[in-house]
């Protein structure tokens, strides 16, 4: 059974541009959340969604928003990027919201911001 | 929400067992246990988790108190590949601390 897939793998970007990142959980995961990861804060949650539903939401401005499709595959988008924004982007998907169900995770999408 | 308290680095010489201990005093009933490790510029790599009875897999031991207040993942055979950072956390979801960078010597 094939992993999280995050796309891109690597991405530049400028200051105040907006930048989309890609994740296709495993098949037949319907959960999909992200987080963001930086030397200084470390794993930092920021969403989660469920069969196309926001569930959870961490600490982070509006310019961070995310959504799931009908197929469980999730985007996040940051808009106005910030050079604090450059972090690795990481995806976990599990069966489920329960308790009981491991989160799987991709092995991120790595962003700079000049 | 729970929290839990790991130590900050730990060493284990290869072939021996690693014991990665993992405080999380303030655990509600239903609350899972979860171990996580993390290997340089790759995701979380989900290792096992647990509710209140020991549990292991291929790839390591679980051991949960019975008050359920701390709980100890067991590598049996460390080897050089197992150097990395262990995360415990509890709930599932949300919190990653600072986790426990454990370096495995040849």
């Amino acid at each position: 059974k094939a992993g999280v897939t995050q796309t891109p793998r690597y991405l530049i970007k400028t200051r105040g541009q907006q930048v989309t990142l890609s994740c296709s959980p495993i098949s037949g995961h319907r959960s999909v959340s992200w987080y963001q990861q930086t030397p200084g804060q470390g794993l930092q949650f920021l969403f989660e969604y469920f069969s196309e539903t926001q569930r959870n939401k961490g600490n982070f401005p509006g310019r961070f928003s995310g959504r799931q499709f009908s197929n469980s595959r999730s985007e996040m988008n940051v808009s106005t990027l910030e050079l604090g924004d450059s972090a690795l982007y990481l995806c976990a998907s599990s069966f489920s919201v329960g308790t009981n169900s491991p989160l799987h995770f991709g092995n991120g999408t790595r962003l700079t911001v000049t | 929400d729970a929290k839990t308290t790991q130590p900050t680095s730990m060493d284990c010489a290869e072939g021996r067992a690693a014991n990665l201990p993992c405080n999380h005093s303030t655990i509600s009933g239903n609350e899972y246990v979860y171990w996580y490790r993390q290997i340089h510029s790759q995701g979380p790599q989900y290792i096992i988790h647990g509710l209140k009875n020991n549990e292991t897999n291929e790839m390591a031991s679980l051991i949960i108190t019975e008050d359920r207040k701390s709980s100890t993942l067991i590598l049996p055979h460390a080897t050089l590949r197992d150097t990395a950072v262990y995360y415990c956390i509890v709930p599932r979801d949300m919190r990653f601390g600072a986790g426990t960078r454990l370096t495995v010597k040849p």
